[in-house]
């Protein structure tokens, strides 16, 4: 069964810092997708990861993937209050039989003046 | 563009009460459909998902059931809400590279 890892599950950080966030899981995978979600709202698409190494950027945020480690990462660079919102990482582990989407327990980010 | 729709937007109902949750997609055809659930302050659990027309798979045990009676119509129920299925519901399409989530259905069962 392939379960996915996020961490922290909460922070809060100021304007202006960088900060950090992991998504471990637990069998291969090339296909790894990040979500934003702002409070009773539905998921909006940030990036989508589809080979080893691949590096997107968009913004403030930076999204890496590693499917050797089986790690991604989500950087976000001088945070600014409009980033507060919780953040998802899925990763689609079967993608040629119809991507079925394995999420982890999100980031809840919030980011104060 | 490709469009989807969810109905209604919020729910409430009592134990032991139906259930039709119902989501369209415009603008594509022969589409994958997808039934998430999200629990207060969790991540997304897959329930069911379909490649095509009655073809449903279920992901994980429940008293949900889905149904795909048309090509662009994918519907969730149940005959007997319970509390545990309070959350909020959401609908997703997937081209060959990304999915693509609804506005979602916010249920609570009281």
């Amino acid at each position: 069964e392939l379960k996915v890892e996020q961490n922290p599950l909460f922070l809060s950080m100021q304007e202006g810092k960088n900060y950090t966030i992991y998504c471990n899981y637990s069998t291969t995978s090339d296909r790894l997708y990040w979500y934003r979600q702002d409070p009773g709202k539905s998921l909006e698409s940030l990036f989508v990861l589809l080979s080893n190494g691949a590096v997107k950027q968009e913004g403030r945020l930076m999204a890496s993937l590693d499917t050797k480690a089986r790690l991604s990462t989500l950087h976000i660079t001088a945070a600014v209050h409009d980033l507060s919102a919780t953040y998802f990482c899925a990763v689609d582990a079967d993608w040629t039989s119809g991507s079925r989407l394995t999420f982890g327990e999100g980031t809840q980010l919030t980011v104060n003046p | 563009s490709q469009t989807i729709h969810q109905w209604p937007a919020t729910l409430v109902q009592p134990v032991g009460s139906p259930l039709s949750l119902e989501c369209t997609v415009e603008g594509t055809s022969n589409p994958n459909l997808y039934w998430y659930r999200q629990a207060a302050g969790r991540g997304l659990q897959l329930l069911f998902y379909s490649v095509g027309i009655g073809q449903i798979s279920s992901e994980v045990p429940q008293n949900l059931s889905a149904s795909r009676p048309q090509d662009r119509q994918f519907i969730l129920s149940s005959k007997k809400l319970l509390l545990s299925d309070s959350g909020f519901y959401l609908c997703a399409w997937s081209d060959p590279y990304e999915q693509y989530f609804g506005p979602g259905t916010r249920l609570t069962v009281t």
